[in-house]
């Protein structure tokens, strides 16, 4: 069966520290999506990134990095030097396109907190 | 730089009545999708709709909820007669790629439905 675990539930830092957010997902395809998204305060959901199956290269796009490892079935969240404006909840989603379907499968998402 | 919008933001109901949620998706995009998020909780699938037909649904999405695209822009959700445990956030979403090979789901800023 499709799930998506985020074991951290919520994590304080203080700005400039690094955190990582982990996410662990299941599934029986080998075609498969995995994203980020952010849910600041105000509710609304960003996209962050979207990484397939078939591309385990690591992704860094300015603070941002992603770790995506198959053999672990993670796709684990660096922010490095944490700002307060990093402060949001952090849902990581499956989406088992081999399946033929698009549905966004979430976990439970992280709470990250910035203190200045 | 094109947004999904959603209204109302904020929609106030009594339970056994009739709502209808509101969503204007990306201009050129091909597939459209609602999901709920009770307060505190992740994220949760409803419904996805290409062609003007529903393409997949969840178990939550009963008969109590039906989806329509009225015209070329708007995109609704309609639940028929609403229980307090659908007191939730309602995003909308919508992709544009013509395949599932290589494509993001943008939502929209939700509409807070609370069922009293």
């Amino acid at each position: 069966a499709q799930k998506v675990t985020q074991a951290q539930t919520e994590i304080s830092v203080v700005e400039k520290e690094d955190v990582t957010l982990d996410c662990v997902y299941e599934t029986r395809d080998t075609t498969y999506y995995l994203f980020w998204y952010k849910q600041p305060p105000s509710g609304e959901l960003v996209f962050l990134i979207r990484r397939n199956s078939f591309d385990e290269q690591n992704e860094i796009s300015g603070r941002y990095s992603w770790n995506f490892q198959k053999s672990t079935s993670s796709f684990n969240f660096t922010i490095t030097a944490s700002q307060v404006v990093d402060s949001a909840v952090y849902f990581c989603a499956l989406s088992e396109a081999g399946r033929g379907t698009d549905k966004l499968i979430f976990g439970t998402g992280t709470r990250l907190q910035v203190f200045p | 730089e094109p947004e999904v919008t959603q209204t109302p933001s904020h929609q106030v109901t009594q339970m056994g009545q009739e709502v209808i949620l509101r969503c204007v998706p990306i201009s050129n995009h091909l597939y459209f999708y609602w999901y709920r998020q009770i307060l505190g909780q992740k994220v949760e699938f409803l419904v996805s709709f290409y062609n003007n037909e529903i393409s997949e649904k969840s178990e939550i999405f009963d008969d109590q909820f039906s989806v329509e695209r009225p015209d070329g822009s708007n995109f609704t959700l309609k639940i028929r007669s609403t229980k307090l445990e659908d007191s939730a956030m309602y995003f909308c979403a919508s992709s544009g790629r013509g395949d599932l090979s290589s494509y993001e789901q943008y939502f929209g800023p939700g509409t807070r439905l609370t069922v009293t």
